[in-house]
Order: structure tokens, then C-alpha cells, then sequence
């Protein structure tokens, strides 16, 4: 199992340019989340996914969309990329909350975005 | 609503020294706690968790922590910290369902010889 993967690993953008990070999940769960990580801020709930077809804000939404076609991906946008949004970016997944299951959160290694 | 303090954003120790990193909740609800670590440019890797068991709770790597509902902490201990123990350690709470994490802002940890 490869758990959670995420591409692009580095990316640089200018000002105003747009981008989409892919997350994929080979664990068969049903929620996907996607934060940023900014120093001394820990990480920072952007948006999540309970399910295929379905999306929800988080703590810091703006300037951000998400999609899940398809249950094992979770894409995140940049529509248009400001400085601001230089940031490492997480994306994990967890399983329901049924009996038995342990509620953990799954990371994938991040993508480091830069905005110039 | 739920939160997180982390009390002291670098803590350095030596090698086979005590380790001890303080978290500290607030949740109206009992609480599901975890502590995860991130080396160096990697993604963040489960510790241990809490979910109302036992209140002492045993991880990997030596790691564990103790559950105080009095004191509304969950501090991670290790009797004798490593070289490979130098990474942040970010401790975190379930919260409004979906298993949503608010995570603290993290504790770097170095280990000096």
C-alpha cells in the first residue's frame, strides 16, 4: 500500500497564476482533509471531504477549492495564487468512525508551494 | 470549542536525557488526543493516541503520554531521548466530528550529544 501520495512534491508559482495539488489514497477511506502548514501555526484545516461528491470548509477556505470525483482523490485549487499562500500543504484521509476504527488521521509527505 | 497549547515552541535536551513536551486541551466533550512527530520534510507519522482507555497510553519509539482529565493534559514523555528523536511534535484534538483535527502549533525538539 502506498497510503497517501501527493503531487506535485515542490512547485513554484508567480502572482495571479493557478495550480492543482492531487491527492490520492489507497486505504479505501472515506475522508480526505487538506491543511497548510505555516510556521509556529501548526496545521490549519483548509477543506475536507466525508465522502465522494462532497466538500466542506474548514478553518481557512479563502482562495481555495476542492473537488472529490472520485472517493480515493482530493484535489485542491489555487485559483488565483498570492503570496499568502506560500505554504507546505497536507493532505490525509481517515476511515469512518464505525466501531473499531481508530479515528487517526493518514498523512501524505506535503507539497511545498511557493508564490512569488 | 476545542483547542490546543502547546507550551514552548523549541525544547532541546541531551542525549539520554528526559524528554517531555507539554499539550494542554480545552474540549466541552470527552476528548480523542494524538501526538504526531514530522521529520525533517516528511509528513506528519501517528505517535499515540487517546480515545478514553487506558489514561496512560504507550507509542512508538519509547514515546508515551499520560491522560489527565483533572489537569486537562496530555504530555508526551520519553525516559531517554535519542539523536533520531530531533523532529516537531505537534499534539492535536478531534473536534465537531468527522474526525476533524485542531492541531497545536508544534514543538521543535533538538538533541544534542
Amino acid at each position: 500500500n502506498a497510503g497517501v501520495t501527493q503531487t506535485p512534491k515542490f512547485r513554484v508559482l508567480k502572482t495571479g497564476q493557478s495550480m492543482t495539488l492531487l491527492c490520492a489514497q489507497d486505504m479505501n477511506h472515506e475522508y480526505m482533509y487538506w491543511y497548510r502548514q505555516d510556521p509556529g501555526m501548526g496545521l490549519r484545516l483548509i477543506h475536507y471531504s466525508v465522502g465522494e461528491g462532497t466538500t466542506a470548509k474548514g478553518e481557512v477556505p479563502d482562495g481555495y477549492n476542492v473537488s472529490r470525483l472520485k472517493k480515493q482523490n482530493f484535489l485542491l485549487g489555487l485559483e488565483s495564487a498570492a503570496p499568502s499562500q506560500t505554504s507546505v500543504y497536507f493532505c490525509a484521509s481517515s476511515s469512518f468512525g464505525s466501531p473499531g476504527s481508530t479515528y487517526e488521521q493518514y498523512f501524505g509527505p506535503g507539497t511545498r508551494l511557493t508564490v512569488t | 470549542a476545542q483547542s490546543v497549547t502547546q507550551l514552548g515552541s523549541h525544547v532541546s535536551v541531551s542525549e539520554g536525557a528526559l524528554v517531555l513536551l507539554r499539550c494542554n486541551y480545552s474540549s466541552s466533550v470527552p476528548p480523542y488526543l494524538f501526538w504526531y512527530v514530522q521529520y525533517p520534510n516528511q509528513g506528519l507519522q501517528l505517535l499515540l493516541k487517546y480515545t478514553s482507555a487506558a489514561t496512560l497510553v504507550k507509542g512508538i519509539n519509547g514515546f508515551e503520554a499520560e491522560f489527565k482529565k483533572s489537569e486537562t493534559s496530555f504530555h508526551l514523555t520519553k525516559p531517554s531521548a535519542h539523536m533520531s528523536d530531533a523532529a516537531e511534535y505537534f499534539c492535536a484534538v478531534i473536534t465537531g466530528g468527522y474526525n476533524k483535527l485542531i492541531f497545536g502549533a508544534g514543538t521543535r525538539l533538538a538533541v544534542h550529544p
